[in-house]
């Protein structure tokens, strides 16, 4: 079984403030990790996603995660908030044999202040 | 590269009534999978068809269902509606080769029960 949980459902950051959120997983394999967006009114765009390799993991919009297999965490970050980046973010696991059935968190709705 | 194509964008319904979504994945995807998206449930899986087979299921019940044809666009269709059921379907779409392919989403429909 698999499971994931995403710390915090609001988070509230200043402009050009770090955005750091948090993501942890549990599952009994190896695990796929993925980072969406959603803007209002809009699907989910992709991030980032972790399979194998490198643990820290560059994605678009200034945002990357790192990979940590023995805290069982996929933390999300980005260096300077800017207010485009108000929106709802999904952490999101996969697993081998699942093939294209995502389980997702709950989600954080991120708010950025000037 | 066209992305994700949902139709109709909302849909209003009320209850006991059928109702039939479509999306059309991006060329060259042979994987759709489909999520219902609540405020109070947040994203669940619904089913992925590939190759026109189901071949994943989630927890919902038989009420949902689903096709996929043979240029890979899918259909999910939900019958004797309740008021439950007002929610935001996502399809999204992937290779379908490997657990660790990204998916990616369309805009989703929007159904309202009434």
């Amino acid at each position: 079984a698999q499971s994931v949980t995403q710390l915090g459902s609001h988070v509230s950051v200043s402009e050009g403030a770090l955005v750091l959120l948090r993501c942890n997983y549990s599952s009994s394999v190896p695990p796929y990790l993925f980072w969406y967006v959603q803007y209002p009114n809009q699907g989910l765009q992709l991030l980032l996603k972790y399979t194998t390799g490198a643990t820290l993991v560059k994605g678009i919009n200034g945002f990357e995660a790192e990979f940590k297999k023995s805290e069982t965490s996929f933390h999300l970050t980005k260096p300077s908030a800017h207010m485009s980046d108000a929106a709802e973010y999904f952490c999101a696991v996969n697993r081998p044999g699942s093939w294209g059935k995502l389980q997702f968190g709950a989600g954080t709705q991120v708010v950025v202040t000037p | 590269k066209a992305g994700v194509t949902q139709t109709p964008r909302y849909l209003i319904k009320t209850r006991g009534q059928q109702v039939t979504l479509s999306c059309s994945p991006i060329s060259g995807h042979r994987s759709v999978s489909w999520y219902q998206q609540t405020p109070g449930q947040g994203l669940q899986f619904l089913f992925e068809y590939f190759s026109e087979t189901q071949r994943n299921k989630g927890n919902f019940p038989g009420r949902f269902s689903g096709r996929q044809f043979s240029n890979s666009r899918s259909e999910m269709n939900v019958s004797t509606l309740e008021l439950g059921d007002s929610a935001l379907y996502l399809c999204a779409s992937s290779l379908g080769e490997n657990s660790n392919q990204p998916q990616h989403f369309g805009d989703g429909t929007r159904l309202s029960i009434l």
